[in-house]
Parts: structure tokens; sequence; C-alpha cells
């Protein structure tokens, strides 16, 4: 099966200039995450999609952060504007059946920002 | 223990000797554990998803036990192999279905 599709692998931005990230799950995938791992860090979720409804966004800087998953398929990340502590790893996974049916994670191979 | 621990941060082994390290978790509210394995340019792969205490489970030369009674679980590597080189993340699944990441052991095989 194809794993999970993420773009792009690396950006650099200047502080307060916007960037979005994109993720293709794993086909038939129902819950799709986003995390944020920064360097030293474990990965933070941000996001938990079911289908296309938000399960989880609790830890979702709200007022710079945003993400949508239209339509149950893939996903856009967007921050706007960026700061300099946002620079990490955005990760994106997702999961057949989602953890609470002991379902592992698939990740994609993440998407490096760095924030100058 | 109140967050997923992961020890060591990071260790070097010889290749062909064997390594193992250590998560703690909270011991109370347990539902699952996660180990994923993450090497440099690649994406995270799960190894292990363990529920039961007392459990293990094995993958190659890459094995894991859990107790969930004291909050640990180790994670044993083989006789290493350059292919191990990678950062070991586990995740704690608590019964409001949360999933905690620890921040990982880096391993590094020496040839």
């Amino acid at each position: 099966e194809a794993g999970v599709a993420q773009s792009p692998r690396y950006k650099i931005i200047e502080k307060r200039q916007s960037v979005a990230f994109w993720c293709n799950p794993i086909s038939g995938h129902a819950t799709l995450y986003w995390y944020q791992q920064i360097l030293g860090q474990g990965p933070k979720l941000l996001i938990q999609f079911q289908n296309n409804g938000v399960v989880d966004d609790s830890q979702l800087p709200k007022d710079r952060f945003s993400a949508e998953r239209l339509k149950g398929v893939d996903s856009t990340l967007k921050i706007q504007p960026a700061k300099l502590e946002d620079s990490a790893v955005y990760l994106c996974a997702s999961s057949l059946n989602g953890v609470a049916q002991s379902s592992p994670l698939h990740f994609g191979n993440g998407t490096r920002l760095t924030v100058t | 223990i109140l967050n997923v621990e992961q020890s060591p941060q990071s260790l070097h082994v010889q290749e062909g000797d064997s390594t193992n390290f250590t998560c703690s978790f909270p011991s109370s509210n347990f539902y699952a554990l996660h180990w994923y394995r993450w090497e440099t340019a690649k994406s995270p792969e799960a190894l292990f998803v363990m529920t039961l205490n007392g459990d293990e489970k094995k993958k190659g030369r890459i094995s894991a036990t859990l107790n969930t009674k004291e909050g640990y679980s180790y994670l044993y590597i083989k006789g290493s192999q350059p292919e191990d080189s990678a950062t070991y993340l586990c995740a704690f699944l608590k019964d409001d279905y949360k999933l905690s990441f620890g921040a990982g052991t880096t391993v590094t095989v020496r040839a």
C-alpha cells in the first residue's frame, strides 16, 4: 500500500510569513493526525480528525494555526503568521481505526520548518 | 511519573552487541503502549502496540516487554546492526485515548 504522503519536505520562511503543509493519508484510513516535533522533544499532537470532523484540537494554537480535512481524505495545516518557536518537524499520520482500537499510526516523512 | 520518559536519551553500541532501553509511563489509566522506530530521513515506523501487562512482542532482532503495574516497558535489540541506528519513540495511550510521546532514545550502532 502507498504510505502517507506529505509535502513539502523542507520549508524556510521568515517570521510573520505564512506557510501551509499538505498530507494525503493511506487510502481508507479514517483517522488523521498532525504532530509537531520540536528538536529534543517527543511529537506533540496538534489536531486529530476522524473523517472530516475534528476529534481533538486542544493543543492547536488557534490564533495562528489552522487545519482542515475536506472530504475526509487529504488535509492541510497552515501557520499564519509564523513565529520563531514554530521551527519544528511537522508530521502527519493516519490510522485505520484510531488508536482506541489499538491501531498503530502510519507516519509521513514530515516537513522540516525553519522560521528565521 | 506524570509524563512519558525515555532513558537513556542516547546510546552507542558496538555492532553485534545487544542493548536495551526504557520507557516509563504513568501506571494509572493505562490503555496501550506504542513503540516506533524513526530512522534519519525516513518516516517513523510502528514496531509494536502493547496492551496487556506482561506482554512480550518480537519483530526480528527487536523485542519489547510491558509492565503496566509499575509503568515501564523495555525495548531490546539483539546483535545490533548498523541499520538499527535510529531514534526509538514510545507513546503512552491513556484511557481518554490521548497518545503522549516520549522524547526518544537515539541508538547509534558502530561498525
